[in-house]
């Protein structure tokens, strides 16, 4: 399967603790993108490289999320002090440089994260 | 704010017949928009874009109107099949930034 994986599929911890989630894109996209899901809403955006550089962040990635992505490759998402407010469904998606225009993200299955 | 918004959260259709799901958005500097397909559990499955300078996009069954004076698109979905059931998002984005997302239109396709 070449499309986005991401891993784990489901984290359960608890408040205060840190965690950490790890997506692999689409081998020759070097557009990744991080948003976060929650019941009912959308997915909103939280942060976005391009190969190795972070390009945006959302004023929602607070001082206790950082993102990586060394070597222009897999990126992780950690999550320091964990709330009961960061449960959510956390998804990467990855695209090709959109140049002069916009290419389609594709998704990968997300990690779901409950804070107990 | 919610710069893309979906005003109908669901959408109940006989099998066979017509879906329409309808987005508007606030933004004039966007020149992409995109659907998604999302089932429980899952992350969301690209479906059609469109971009800026077209009007329309067709994919088989799924088809994007973009009506840019109105700030608009719609997608249809044509003949609408039970395995269609799911929830429906518009997404958006400008000079390849960030996509901002609706917050969905879940359809039921009725057998």
């Amino acid at each position: 399967d070449t499309g986005v994986s991401q891993n784990p599929r489901h984290k359960i911890t608890k408040r205060g603790q840190n965690v950490t989630f790890r997506c692999d894109p689409i081998s020759e996209h070097n557009r990744l993108y991080w948003y976060r899901q929650t019941l009912g809403q959308g997915p909103e955006f939280l942060t976005y490289f391009q190969n190795e550089a972070q390009l945006e962040k959302s004023r929602l990635l607070s001082d206790r999320f950082s993102a990586e992505r060394p070597k222009g490759s897999f990126s992780t998402l950690e999550i320091q002090r964990t709330e009961q407010g960061d449960s959510a469904m956390y998804l990467c998606a990855s695209s090709t440089d959109p140049g002069q225009g916009t290419t389609e993200a594709f998704f990968g299955q997300g990690t779901r994260l409950t804070v107990v | 704010d919610q710069q893309v918004k979906q005003n109908s959260p669901s959408l109940s259709v006989q099998e066979g017949r017509i879906s329409i799901l309808n987005c508007d958005y606030t933004n004039s500097m966007f020149d992409y928009f995109l659907w998604y397909k999302k089932y429980p559990a899952e992350g969301p499955t690209f479906l059609i874009s469109i971009s800026s300078i077209k009007d329309k996009n067709e994919d088989g069954r799924f088809t994007v109107f973009l009506n840019k004076s109105a700030k608009h698109l719609s997608l249809h979905i044509v003949p609408s099949q039970p395995g269609d059931s799911a929830v429906y998002f518009c997404a958006a984005s400008g000079y390849g930034n960030q996509f901002y997302f609706g917050t969905g239109t879940s359809l039921t396709v009725i057998p």
